[in-house]
C-alpha cells in the first residue's frame, strides 16, 4: 500500500499564475485534508473533504483557493492569481477512518517569483 | 480557545544524550494526543498516540506521557541519534467537529556529533 503521495513535490510560479497541487490518499482512504506550513512555523489547517464533497473549508482563504476531490482521480488544490505571500509547504494527509490517524503526504513546495 | 503549545522552541543536543520535549493543550473536549516526527523536506510521521487513559506510550527510543488533568504530554528520547534530528509536533484532537485537529508549533530538535 503505497503512502499519500503529492505531486508536483516543488513548483515555481511567477505572479498571477495558476498552481495546481495533486494529492493522492492511501488506497481506501476517502478522507482528506489539506494543511499549509509557512517556513519556521507549524501546519496550518485549510480545507477537508471526503469524496466529492467539502466537509470543512474554514481555513482556506475564501478567495484564489478552492480544492476538490472528485470521484476518481487526485484531491486538487488549485490557488488562482498566485501571489508571494502564497509560497509555503503544502501536505495533504489521509486519514484512516479506523484508527482516525491521519497519514501525511511529502508535501508540495511553492514557490512564488 | 483550543490551543496546542510547545516548548522549547528550539533544542540543541549532543548524540547519546537524553532530551525531553513539551506540549500543553487547551483543547477541549479531548480525544487524543499525538506526536509526530516532521523531517526536513518531508511530511510528519506519526509516533505515538494516547488516548485520556493512557498515561504513557513508547515507541523505541521514544516514550510520550500524557497528564490529562493538567493537559501536559511530554515526549522523551533517550541516547539520541544524528537521525533524530527533526521537528516534532504535538497534536490533539478533539471528539467534535469535522476538523478536530489541532497542530503545535513544534519543537526543532538538532543532534550533533
Amino acid at each position: 500500500n503505497a503512502g499519500v503521495m503529492q505531486n508536483p513535490r516543488h513548483l515555481v510560479r511567477r505572479r498571477g499564475q495558476e498552481a495546481r497541487l495533486r494529492c493522492s490518499p492511501m488506497k481506501g482512504h476517502s478522507h482528506v485534508y489539506w494543511y499549509r506550513q509557512l517556513p519556521e512555523e507549524g501546519l496550518k489547517f485549510m480545507v477537508y473533504l471526503q469524496k466529492e464533497n467539502i466537509i470543512d473549508e474554514s481555513g482556506m482563504p475564501k478567495e484564489r483557493f478552492s480544492a476538490e476531490f472528485p470521484k476518481e482521480g487526485p484531491s486538487i488544490l488549485r490557488i488562482q492569481q498566485v501571489v508571494r505571500g502564497d509560497s509555503a509547504a503544502y501536505f495533504c494527509a489521509s486519514r484512516d477512518s479506523s484508527t482516525d490517524t491521519q497519514y501525511f503526504g511529502p508535501g508540495t513546495r511553492l514557490t512564488v517569483l | 480557545k483550543n490551543q496546542v503549545e510547545q516548548s522549547p522552541q528550539s533544542l540543541i543536543i549532543l548524540e547519546g544524550k537524553n532530551c525531553t520535549l513539551q506540549c500543553n493543550y487547551t483543547v477541549s473536549p479531548f480525544s487524543n494526543l499525538r506526536w509526530y516526527k516532521q523531517d526536513t523536506g518531508r511530511g510528519p510521521v506519526s509516533l505515538t498516540i494516547m488516548t485520556f487513559s493512557e498515561n504513557t506510550k513508547s515507541n523505541g527510543r521514544y516514550t510520550a506521557t500524557l497528564d490529562a488533568d493538567t493537559k501536559q504530554s511530554s515526549l522523551h528520547i533517550t541516547a539520541s541519534q544524528l537521525s533524530d534530528s527533526a521537528s516534532y509536533i504535538c497534536v490533539v484532537s478533539t471528539k467534535t467537529g469535522a476538523n478536530n485537529l489541532f497542530f503545535g508549533t513544534g519543537t526543532r530538535l538538532t543532534v550533533i556529533p
